[in-house]
């Protein structure tokens, strides 16, 4: 059964500051997907990673994948107070395309 | 730019009636999926679809529930008997997967309640 899990679940921080977030998943996959929720709100995708040392940014976001590390990490560089969310991973089934989801890190970033 | 619409985005409902959640897909995209969030819980997968049945489902989706494609544009999740526990957010999502991965783009979300 495919897990994945996320670390931490909780983050607040200071704007201006660096910081990551992890998702380690359970079995091979080689396609992982970053989304975005705002409180009440639905899900933006933010990345797809396709393959072992994929690397993508998009403003003050960067996301990389490591296949054999079974990791993924959301890397936040100088924050600032509009990208308080949730953030959540998502690891596609090999066979079948089903997401299996973490359980989202709730970022707070204060001013 | 195309995006997924739902309808309705809350739904209040008695325990054991059926409800119907409706969905429109991005038009040139060719898997459907549903998926369903407690509040303030992770995102769980329900079902996708593809020509016209089912391709995967979830432990979740037994057999009170139900998928429809009924008219080529509109997508649909029937609850036939709901449940207390039913109650979440449930959220539509529609991807063109190909061979750079199978971004879904997701709707709004119906919040169903159940009393």
């Amino acid at each position: 059964e495919l897990k994945v899990e996320q670390n931490p679940l909780f983050l607040s921080m200071q704007e201006g500051k660096n910081y990551t977030i992890y998702c380690n998943y359970s079995t091979t996959s080689d396609r992982l997907y970053w989304y975005r929720q705002d409180p009440g709100k639905s899900l933006e995708s933010l990345f797809v990673l396709l393959s072992n040392g994929a690397v993508k940014q998009e403003g003050r976001l960067m996301a990389s994948l490591d296949t054999k590390a079974r990791l993924s990490t959301l890397h936040i560089t100088a924050a600032v107070h509009d990208l308080s969310a949730t953030y959540f991973c998502a690891v596609d089934m090999d066979s079948n395309y089903q997401l299996i989801w973490g359980a989202g890190t709730k970022l707070i970033i204060k001013p | 730019e195309p995006e997924v619409t739902q309808t309705p985005s809350h739904q209040v409902t008695q325990m054991g009636q059926e409800v119907i959640l409706r969905c429109v897909p991005i038009s040139n995209h060719l898997y459907f999926y549903w998926y369903r969030q407690i509040l303030g819980q992770k995102v769980e997968f329900l079902v996708s679809f593809y020509n016209n049945e089912i391709s995967e489902k979830s432990e979740i989706f037994d057999d009170q529930f139900s998928v429809e494609r009924p008219d080529g544009s509109n997508f649909t999740l029937k609850i036939r008997s709901t449940k207390l526990e039913d109650s979440a957010m449930y959220f539509c999502a529609s991807s063109e997967r190909t061979v750079f991965g199978d971004e879904q783009f997701f709707g709004p979300g119906t919040r169903l309640t159940v009393l």
